[in-house]
């Protein structure tokens, strides 16, 4: 069964909405969750690192004010791209770990469109 | 910068055994191997993993080099719904620590009928 619920799986909006993506880790309780993004035809690239409890660790050239991520609790990572641009149109996807030697389990992904 | 290479893309025929070579010499000791596929606008899906010694499940057998400097999934009998784009990944040996992910651009494998 799914280990992670990704939630919306496509949204479409204008351009200066805020859009909220959850991510639940369903199977373990997860102290850390991961953000991606992908363009077209491109690879997965890290965006942040989201910690139970304590500020996101963001990747370089990833804006913290622009992505912001809250990790309110073991099971629920939630990331908000504010005032999304079309530039900001893209695929997120969302990863949790048990940890330890574990791999990371993703979620199928969130697309985002922004008109 | 992701510590692995593997070819851009192999075909398959339907059947047959889909070996997807990975060259991570650069791997320290404490490193992990990973490997995963993406099919098409989905999330990645984890296959298997293995530190040095070779590993099977039910989806595949990773082999990996006495010297540990590369490694290869296969997939003994190759179908349609394998057509995806595969990516290995190096990660260090667990721990405290949360030890993320850098994918590089994968093997692009199409299987043919």
């Amino acid at each position: 069964g799914a280990v992670v619920s990704q939630h919306p799986s496509r949204v479409i909006c204008k351009s200066g909405t805020s859009v909220k993506i959850e991510c639940r880790s369903l199977d373990f309780q997860a102290t850390t969750m991961f953000w991606y993004r992908q363009f077209p035809k491109q690879s997965l690239m890290l965006m942040a690192t989201s910690n139970e409890g304590s500020k996101a660790t963001y990747e370089q050239g990833v804006e913290k004010d622009k992505f912001l991520i809250n990790h309110a609790s073991l099971t629920l990572s939630t990331l908000t791209v504010t005032s999304a641009h079309p530039e900001d149109s893209s695929f997120y996807i969302c990863s949790v770990t048990a940890g330890g030697n574990q791999p990371q389990h993703f979620g199928d992904g969130t697309r985002l469109s922004i008109l | 910068d992701a510590k692995t290479t593997q070819p851009t893309s192999m075909d398959c025929a339907e059947g047959r055994a889909a070996n997807l070579p990975c060259n991570h010499s650069t791997i320290s000791g404490n490193e992990y191997v990973y490997w995963y596929r993406q099919i098409h606008s989905q999330g990645p899906q984890y296959i298997i993993h293995g530190l040095k010694n070779n590993e099977t499940n039910e989806m595949a057998s990773l082999i990996i080099t006495e010297d540990r400097k590369s490694s290869t999934l296969i997939l003994p009998h190759a179908t349609l719904r394998d057509t995806a784009v595969y990516y290995c990944i190096v990660r260090p040996r667990g721990g405290s620590g949360t030890y993320k992910y850098i994918f590089g651009t994968g093997t692009r494998l199409k299987v043919l009928a």
